[in-house]
């Protein structure tokens, strides 16, 4: 069955310092590939998405991720972490049954420590 | 801007109720979706719907209906609540097309006692 594993439920990092996330997926041709963001409180709103091209996209605040087919990955990246960047972060492609569905990860939520 | 909005971003109910949950839309999008977010469970699909009066089930559909008149809104059903369905509800939007981004709403958080 096609899934999106995010193997992270809940992560904290110092702020200032790297942060990654991971995802892993099961898609049988070359995926859309999307990273949602939720503030607390919030809806989602979309960081970054992946559809063709260069295997590492940019994103909004500062944030970016690496398609990696051989691995299954599409993993987020952030150099430097904010405060502000403390959410939740949710993984997700493309349905095989509809075009227009997204499945989407468990969620991966993200605490800053000072 | 793009804009989802929902009626409420709190609601109490009573077990037994029949509650409505509104979501409009201002992109013109074709596609409109209702999740259910738990903890530790993630996003899951209640009902999508692709056009005006069409609608679709998706993971979750029992205890819920939906109802889509026009095209910028969409509305959830919960026919008679049931404390099991106390959750975050999310609205989203899309264009019809592969990989279309989906625009959410801010939420409701629904308590049913």
């Amino acid at each position: 069955a096609q899934s999106v594993t995010q193997p992270d439920i809940h992560i904290t990092v110092s702020e200032g310092a790297s942060l990654e996330l991971r995802c892993n997926y099961s898609y049988g041709a070359t995926p859309y590939l999307f990273w949602y963001v939720q503030s607390p409180g919030q809806g989602l709103q979309l960081l970054l998405k992946y559809f063709s091209g260069d295997t590492l996209v940019q994103g909004i605040k500062g944030f970016e991720a690496e398609f990696k087919r051989s691995q299954s990955s599409f993993n987020l990246r952030k150099p430097s972490v904010h405060w502000s960047d403390a959410a939740e972060y949710f993984c997700a492609v493309p349905s095989y049954s509809s075009a227009s569905k997204i499945i989407f990860g468990s969620g991966t939520r993200l605490s800053i420590r000072p | 801007d793009v804009k989802v909005t929902q009626s409420s971003r709190y609601l109490v109910k009573r077990t037994g109720e029949k509650v409505f949950l509104e979501c409009v839309q201002d992109m013109d999008h074709e596609n409109m979706f209702w999740y259910r977010q738990d903890p530790g469970l993630g996003l899951r699909l209640i009902y999508f719907s692709y056009d005006v009066k069409m609608k679709e089930k998706g993971d979750i559909p029992e205890g819920y209906s939906v109802s889509r008149e026009k095209k910028e809104r969409f509305s959830l059903i919960l026919e008679s609540a049931s404390t099991n369905q106390t959750s975050m509800y999310l609205c989203a939007s899309s264009l019809a097309r592969r990989g279309g981004t989906q625009y959410f709403g801010p939420g409701t958080r629904l308590l049913v006692l």
